[in-house]
């Protein structure tokens, strides 16, 4: 499986934009690029996903290099409920590769 | 809708007890899965299925089975517990395999933290 890397840490403030990036340089061409993230004592929550273009959604908006080998997370205005752990997800289109693998994800500290 | 429920909450087992961890989800999906969350670490997938009849292995399937009568419901079943199986169980599911339409957004359920002694 194709793996990601993202920054164990980051910290913002309230407010404040925020970019979480993640690097996928073994991507492959039919690998999609989905991002989930848990808040304290839940289970993960999907937050974007993506293949080649930007992505919005009300939640965020994910930025796709063009050589797709990184993405960015864009939370346009932290808050203090954005507190969690950032997970950066490769799938798989296609076969019998139906399962997430999670990293360790970054973890984001929001400041008020 | 409910989404994706599990019970129990908390659990705590003895070393060589069995149980099963409950899964059930309101949603009509046909995927559902397994994972364990020990600290420090991420999520490990330990079974899937990708429909009622059919499961298959994850990453860490040892210690564990599964079975998927109806699409409702997926089961969690340790068999003989150990201490390493102590962590926090999160059950997911979704409305179609990534595979073949790249949406697959998983929904989680809430956990089961269990400790084995």
């Amino acid at each position: 499986d194709a793996k990601t890397t993202q920054p164990n840490s980051m910290e913002s403030n309230e407010e404040e934009p925020v970019h979480l990036p993640c690097n996928h340089s073994t991507i492959s061409g039919t690998d999609y690029i989905h991002w989930y993230r848990q808040l304290p004592s839940q289970g993960p929550e999907y937050v974007i996903h993506g293949l080649t273009s930007n992505v919005n959604n009300r939640m965020a908006s994910l930025a796709i290099a063009e050589d797709r080998k990184s993405s960015t997370l864009i939370l346009h205005r932290a808050t203090l409920r954005d507190a969690a752990v950032y997970y950066c997800i490769l799938r798989a289109r296609g076969g019998s590769n139906y399962k997430l693998t999670f990293g360790k994800g970054t973890l984001l500290t929001v400041n008020p | 809708n409910a989404g994706v429920t599990q019970t129990p909450k908390f659990q705590v087992l003895k070393t060589g007890q069995s149980m099963t961890l409950q899964c059930a989800q309101d949603m009509n999906h046909e995927y559902m899965s397994w994972y364990r969350q020990d600290p420090g670490m991420g999520l490990r997938l330990i079974h899937y299925s990708v429909g009622a009849g059919i499961t298959d292995q994850g990453e860490v399937p040892n210690g564990y089975n599964v079975s998927r009568s109806t699409t409702e419901d997926f089961p969690l079943r340790l068999l003989s517990a150990a201490p390493s199986q102590t962590s926090v169980y999160f059950c997911a599911s979704s409305y179609s395999s990534p595979g073949v339409t790249g949406i697959g957004e998983q929904f989680f359920g809430p956990g089961t933290r269990l400790t084995v002694l």
